[in-house]
């Protein structure tokens, strides 16, 4: 069945970087767009970034952009998000999630890695 | 970016009711919107795409309608496991957004 595992996540300091993973199984990870959305505590949902297909094409939200870096690794079905510079209100659950095409939404989602961004 | 905006953020309901959540797009996003529902401490759960598509395995009291700028998610008999929180999303753009959500209360 499909499954996504996200880990990486901790405590780190603002202005510190931090690298997340998410393990893909039971598809193949080369033939899906994959995401990272991320919620505030007690906030919504906020989608950060994509990756499609061979990791040649990814879009990032502005609140993100130029400090986040989103990468996949087909062969290890692994998907990426390098996060520099953070902010303390980068602070959230992120989650990966997989989307069939470019005009197919979020249908299988991870559990969630806790990130909190403090001094 | 495209933004959403869902009402009411709150609704109170009691089992059996049918219950409507509506998500404006501040442009034109086609019918490229999804609806998700979550539960505390879970992953979103997605029910609608493509504004009216019915996700498989997702039962059918659940509806999406709309087009453009205007959406509807209606639930047409409120069940005990219904009550949770949810999203709208637009993947027109470049860049996908969710709505801010609408919490369904037991009444």
């Amino acid at each position: 069945q499909v499954q996504l595992v996200e880990s990486g996540g901790g405590v780190v300091q603002p202005g510190r970087s931090l690298r997340l993973s998410c393990v893909a199984s039971g598809f193949n990870i080369s033939n899906y767009g994959v995401h990272w959305v991320r919620q505030a505590p007690g906030k919504g949902l906020e989608w950060v970034a994509v990756t499609w297909y061979d990791g040649s094409n990814n879009w990032y939200a502005d609140s993100v952009k130029g400090r986040f870096t989103i990468s996949r690794d087909n062969s290890k079905s692994t998907l990426f998000l390098e996060m520099d510079s953070l902010k303390v209100g980068d602070t959230a659950i992120y989650y990966c999630a997989r989307g069939r095409n470019r005009w197919f939404p979020l249908d299988y989602w991870g559990q969630g890695t806790l990130v909190t961004v403090s001094s | 970016d495209i933004q959403m905006t869902q009402s009411p953020s709150t609704l109170s309901a009691s089992v059996g009711d049918r219950v409507t959540v509506t998500c404006r797009a501040s442009q034109s996003i086609n019918n490229w919107l999804a609806w998700y529902q979550q539960k505390p401490g879970k992953a979103p759960k997605l029910l609608i795409y493509k504004a009216s598509s019915l996700e498989s395995g997702v039962p059918s009291r659940f509806s999406g309608s709309g087009s453009g700028t205007e959406f509807t998610l209606t639930i047409s008999s409120l069940q005990p496991d219904d009550f949770a929180t949810y999203y709208c999303q637009q993947y027109n753009s470049y860049s996908w957004t969710f709505g801010h959500g609408t919490k369904v209360e037991i009444k």
